[in-house]
């Protein structure tokens, strides 16, 4: 099993749908994070979380909301998605000085 | 917060040839210099990193340099594979966590 799960790792939808994004962990670490990656702009830090009562907003977090339901679940929640949203997201998890383990992506596309 | 820059975006070798990319950051409290190879298709994945007591590590190919006065790290990989091809992401951090990545440099190794 993946350290890192992803789910869906690809989804259509449509302009002001609701989509939720999740991740789930078996490494046991606090911190977590997701980030989404534009072609040419890397990747850019949305929420991040050190532990199941701390959120944190990224660099891009507009448009956006999160919620670490456990450890090991930290799930992307867009609450009207808009074509602009459309972009590949990537969770990850965080141990040690910040070695970072991500997940395989999720590719949203929103028409 | 951390300005993070990386040139070139993208290089292009010969196969057997060395590689050098570089990467600038803007905060003096970063003590935390990763680089990240992400395949096609896939998350990006730690390959080498260093802490900022240290100036140079190496790890078979694949070496990094860092020049804390100047606020500079590079990677460096020496006789260049196909299967080096990928995008490569330095991430400099300090204590707090919060990962910011630079834009990626497009890495296309020809046979």
């Amino acid at each position: 099993d993946a350290d890192v799960t992803q789910t869906p790792r690809n989804r259509i939808t449509k302009t002001g749908k609701r989509i939720m994004l999740e991740c789930s962990q078996t490494k046991g670490h606090d911190r977590m994070y997701w980030y989404r990656q534009d072609p040419g702009l890397g990747l850019r830090l949305i929420y991040y979380s050190f532990d199941v009562k701390d959120i944190n907003k990224g660099e891009i977090s507009d448009g956006y909301s999160v919620s670490r339901q456990a450890q090991a679940k930290f799930s992307l929640s867009l609450e009207s998605a808009i074509p602009n949203q459309t972009a590949l997201y990537f969770c990850a998890v965080g141990s040690g000085a910040n070695v970072l383990t991500f997940g395989a992506g999720s590719r949203l596309t929103v028409l | 917060g951390e300005n993070v820059e990386q040139h070139p975006s993208t290089l292009s070798v010969q196969e057997g040839d060395s590689a050098v990319i570089k990467c600038t950051y803007s905060d003096s409290a970063s003590n935390y210099f990763p680089w990240y190879k992400q395949e096609l298709g896939k998350g990006p994945q730690l390959i080498i990193d260093i802490r900022s007591n240290v100036g140079e590590k190496k790890d078979q190919r694949i070496a990094v340099t860092l020049n804390k006065t100047a606020k500079h790290f590079s990677l460096h990989i020496t006789e260049t594979q196909p299967e080096d091809s990928a995008v490569y992401f330095c991430a400099p951090s300090q204590g707090g966590f919060k990962t910011i990545f630079g834009a990626g440099t497009r890495l296309f190794v020809k046979a």
